[in-house]
């Protein structure tokens, strides 16, 4: 079962914005990570968070997590067409070794 | 450093053929590695994972199997394959920890025809 939900599904908006997508999940987690998929690609790995943890940056991405809520959001300031791609949130159930991911939400930024 | 090698990179098979991919990690030992499916623009579905030789774990009933022969390969198959295998196959590993990320490979497109 999908244990994270993207939204919004697909987001576009002009270079130079930021760009904001949110992640909720269902059960209790070690930590919550974001993945960015170019199209046809792999997942690359762009920041984990962990549970004890609230907000983390890293470059131009801001990661929040609020565990009350079971959710948590990406921020990715000043974007770039390079920006465009997929990006999926990923949480790891507590107690297993599994990877369960989002929907994932489509960015497109336009130059 | 570690890497990690899927193959092939597309694959058309019709129906009813067998199916393998294969997957292989370099630069480290004892690695959770796991096979997901995406379909064509949906999120990821975790298939199989596995912490150590010979132990798979199946997250969906299927038309697929998973093998570890080898501490760093990981090998996807099926005896038959039905229209509904079609997708986006990615294979990844992690180290176990309490904080670990995944890294993935390229993936392979498998088209069913």
């Amino acid at each position: 079962s999908q244990q994270g939900e993207e939204d919004p599904q697909a987001l576009s908006i002009q270079e130079g914005e930021n760009a904001t997508m949110n992640c909720s999940y269902k059960t209790s987690i070690n930590n919550l990570q974001w993945y960015r998929q170019n199209s046809g690609r792999g997942l690359v790995h762009l920041i984990l968070i962990r549970s004890n943890e609230r907000e983390k940056h890293s470059g131009r991405l801001r990661v929040t997590l609020d565990t009350s809520k079971k959710s948590s959001s990406l921020l990715i300031t000043a974007s770039r067409a390079a920006d465009t791609a997929s990006y999926f949130c990923a949480t790891d159930a507590s107690g297993t070794y599994k990877y369960i991911f989002g929907t994932g939400t489509r960015l497109k930024v336009l130059a | 450093s570690q890497t990690i090698h899927q193959w092939p990179a597309t694959l058309v098979q019709p129906v009813g053929s067998p199916l393998s991919l294969e997957c292989t990690v370099e630069g480290t030992s004892n690695p959770n590695l796991y096979w997901y499916r995406q379909a064509a623009g949906r999120g990821l579905q975790l298939l199989f994972y596995s912490v150590g030789i010979g132990q798979i774990s199946s997250e969906v009933p299927q038309n697929l199997s998973a093998s570890r022969p080898q501490d760093r390969q990981f090998i996807l198959s099926s005896k038959k394959l039905l229209l509904s295998d079609s997708g986006f196959y990615l294979c990844a590993w992690s180290v176990t920890g309490p904080t670990f990320e995944a890294f993935f490979g390229q993936g392979t497109r498998l088209t069913v025809v």
